[in-house]
């Protein structure tokens, strides 16, 4: 079955960057885009940006432009979303999620960024 | 940025009501490009309906999605216990939002 696995919870400090990655199964890996979204605790969806794994292309919302990267491993089907220069409103679940009809089909389970200063 | 705005921000109802969801955007969205979702507390949405009115893999036929422009609705014929939560609506433009949710709770 389609499975995507982010890796583990992350304490940053203000002003670091951190790396989320997304591993992901049950699928060809370079037949679908993936997005990243965030939650900020008690919050609405946030959407970051997208790439596609078979050319490395991204696309990122303006908000994040300049503070985010998008890049993918086609060796072992792997996404990762590293967000530098953090601060304490970053902290948020980050969610990597499949793209498919102009929607997200699957998402992954989650990894909590806590940003202290 | 094409702000979509949801209504009500709460929705309190019982088992075997209907709900009525509303979702409006500030410019015009394609309606193949208009998703909802259902997210549990602790856990990560889960894609609802896509192009405005086709439901996703899985998903029972209580749940409805209709609209076009700038005027979109999800309907959950009969309420669940299941169904309680929140839900949100995302179009795909340019850019790509989401609406800030309704929460729908048990009265």
């Amino acid at each position: 079955q389609v499975q995507l696995v982010q890796s583990g919870a992350e304490v940053k400090k203000s002003g670091a960057s951190v790396k989320v990655s997304c591993k992901t199964s049950g699928y060809t890996f370079t037949d679908y885009s993936m997005h990243w979204v965030r939650q900020a605790p008690g919050q609405g969806l946030e959407w970051m940006g997208w790439i596609n794994p078979k050319n490395g292309g991204t696309k990122y919302a303006q908000k994040f432009q300049g503070r985010v990267t998008m890049t993918r491993d086609t060796s072992i089907s792997t996404v990762y979303m590293e967000l530098s220069r953090l601060r304490s409103d970053d902290t948020a679940v980050y969610y990597c999620a499949r793209a498919w009809n102009y929607g997200m089909d699957v998402w992954g389970q989650g990894t909590t960024v806590t940003v202290s200063s | 940025e094409n702000v979509l705005t949801q209504s009500p921000g709460t929705l309190s109802l019982s088992p075997g009501e209907r709900a009525t969801l509303s979702c409006r955007a500030s410019e015009t969205v394609s309606s193949s490009y208009l998703a909802w979702y259902q997210q549990k507390p602790g856990q990560a949405p889960r894609l609802l309906i896509y192009g405005a009115s086709s439901r996703a893999t899985g998903i029972p036929d209580r749940f409805s999605g209709s609209g076009s422009g700038t005027d979109f609705t999800l309907t959950i014929s009969r309420l669940e216990p299941e169904d309680f939560a929140v839900y949100f609506c995302q179009q795909y433009g340019s850019s790509l939002t989401f609406g800030g949710g309704t929460k729908v709770e048990i009265k």
